[in-house]
């Protein structure tokens, strides 16, 4: 089983919809990252987390420890935000490494 | 523009040779660290440097090495390459390690192998 399980592997929307895309993880954490990933195949860090809630522009991101999970949320979706996301651990275990979740696809049409 | 620097963006090369990617991180970032990213993977954590030294090994081959230079960038060296080391490989920097350490990634080197 791995330690980073994201859902749902692959979503679609039309514009303007709300997304959810989920990450559950089975091990203590210093720290959670979202990481966004284009087709071109770049990764972009949209979030750093370790509690509570942060917010950037149409992007939310929550984090419930006791429970080992995370949730981006994406406002208004729009075709450009088209991309993979990736959701990333850094284990309290060795805080010097990421376990990286097998990713969500996310394509939105509009 | 994150500003960690990849070169090259892609290599074609065949079985058996050896290749080199390099990485400059950010100004002023001392970790650089290293991902393969296949199809059937995902993303997996290979090496990370800190300031000159090898500081943490993830599920790197005995057939890749790397090394950080003085001037802080670093090469990753795959060396008797199969098929299936083809893969995106990705560098990232950040300023140091550890809790509440930010990680920069460069656009990543797509190496296919023929």
């Amino acid at each position: 089983k791995n330690e980073v399980e994201q859902s749902p592997q692959n979503l679609t929307a039309q514009e303007g919809e709300f997304i959810t895309i989920n990450c559950s993880y089975s091990v203590g954490i210093s720290a959670l990252h979202w990481l966004q990933q284009h087709p071109g195949g770049g990764i972009v860090s949209l979030f750093m987390l370790s509690s509570g809630k942060k917010k950037h522009g149409r992007l939310i991101a929550t984090i419930n420890i006791q429970e080992k999970h995370s949730s981006l949320h994406i406002t208004a979706s729009h075709p450009r935000d088209s991309a993979v996301y990736i959701c990333a651990v850094r284990p309290s275990y060795n805080t010097d490494k990421l376990i990286f979740g097998t990713g969500t696809r996310l394509q939105v049409f509009p | 523009d994150s500003g960690v620097t990849q070169t090259p963006k892609h290599l074609i090369t065949a079985t058996g040779q050896r290749v080199t990617l390099r990485c400059s991180p950010r100004s002023g970032d001392l970790s650089v660290y290293w991902y393969q990213q296949s199809l059937d993977q995902g993303l997996q954590f290979l090496i990370q440097y800190y300031n000159g030294e090898e500081r943490a090994k993830g599920n790197i081959l005995e057939r890749f090495s790397a090394q950080q230079f003085p001037d802080l960038h670093s090469e990753l060296n795959l060396s008797s390459l199969e098929l299936g080391d083809s893969a995106l490989y990705f560098c990232a920097s950040s300023p140091g390690w550890g809790t509440w350490t930010e990680a920069f990634f460069g656009q990543g080197t797509r190496l296919t192998v023929v």
